[in-house]
């Protein structure tokens, strides 16, 4: 079972919000770690979107929208990043990222398209 | 501002070395930790390996622990990748990245360059 499971793939339209999860492997504690989220469009870099711990302990990377935003879903022990009033310049490939046992790990990502 | 640039990067045989090259600049170079990350063709992002600012830290992924080195010349505001024992699996788009600072230097990767393409092929 990997570290970090993402769905493959996710579709929204404009305007609407879309919800990616990024899910702990079974028994790794959600609450441990700091859950990173990179978006990288076609073509293009990866770029550091947000990280988020908690409420108190989250960051906004420079220049990303306060329409991006972190959570944490205990229930599915899944990290999440949500956008809302999605735009066509969102459709990218999304990849979540954490530090477990002295690596850093990314999960395999999701591509969002906007429709 | 700060730029990073990867070089290095070449068609190689199954069982070749290569080393890759990083130049920064537009920040204090020795300040800051360093990753390598690659992309192989059409997949995700796998990370390979970290380095501290003064190399007294450093980590390696799995799929590269014992073939792969990375190093560092802070005088010479440069990121190194040693690559040993190549594969056609290696065969990807090599990044380097600046990691961010303080506690997140092995987390926050706000800065990549622009890669270099590694073909491992007979």
């Amino acid at each position: 079972q990997p570290v970090l499971t993402q769905p493959t793939s996710l579709s929204a339209s404009p305007g609407a919000s879309a919800r990616f999860t990024c899910t702990l492997r079974s028994g790794m504690n959600l609450d441990s770690y700091r859950i990173y989220w990179y978006q990288q469009k076609p073509g293009s870099l990866p770029r550091y979107l947000l990280r988020y711990m908690s409420d108190s302990d989250k960051h906004q990377g420079s220049g990303v929208p306060s329409r991006f935003s972190g959570s944490k879903d205990a229930s599915t022990n899944a990290g999440l990043l949500l956008i809302s009033g999605l735009q066509s310049e969102d459709e990218a490939d999304y990849y979540c990222a954490i530090w477990y046992s002295s690596t850093l790990i990314f999960g395999g990502g999701t591509k969002l398209t906007v429709l | 501002e700060v730029q990073l640039v990867e070089s290095g990067g070449d068609l190689v045989q199954p069982g070749g070395s290569l080393r890759l090259s990083c130049v920064a600049s537009g920040f204090t170079f020795s300040s800051y930790g360093m990753h390598w990350v690659r992309q192989a063709p059409g997949k995700g992002l796998e990370w390979l390996s970290y380095i501290s600012s003064s190399a007294s830290t450093i980590h390696y992924a799995d799929s590269v622990m014992g073939r792969f080195t990375i190093s560092r010349d802070n005088a010479k505001n440069s990121l190194y990748l040693q690559m040993n024992s190549l594969r056609a699996d290696d065969t990807a788009v090599y990044f380097c990245a600046r990691g961010g600072e303080g506690s997140t230097a092995k987390t926050l990767l706000d800065y990549w360059g622009q890669g270099t393409l590694v073909t491992v092929s007979s």
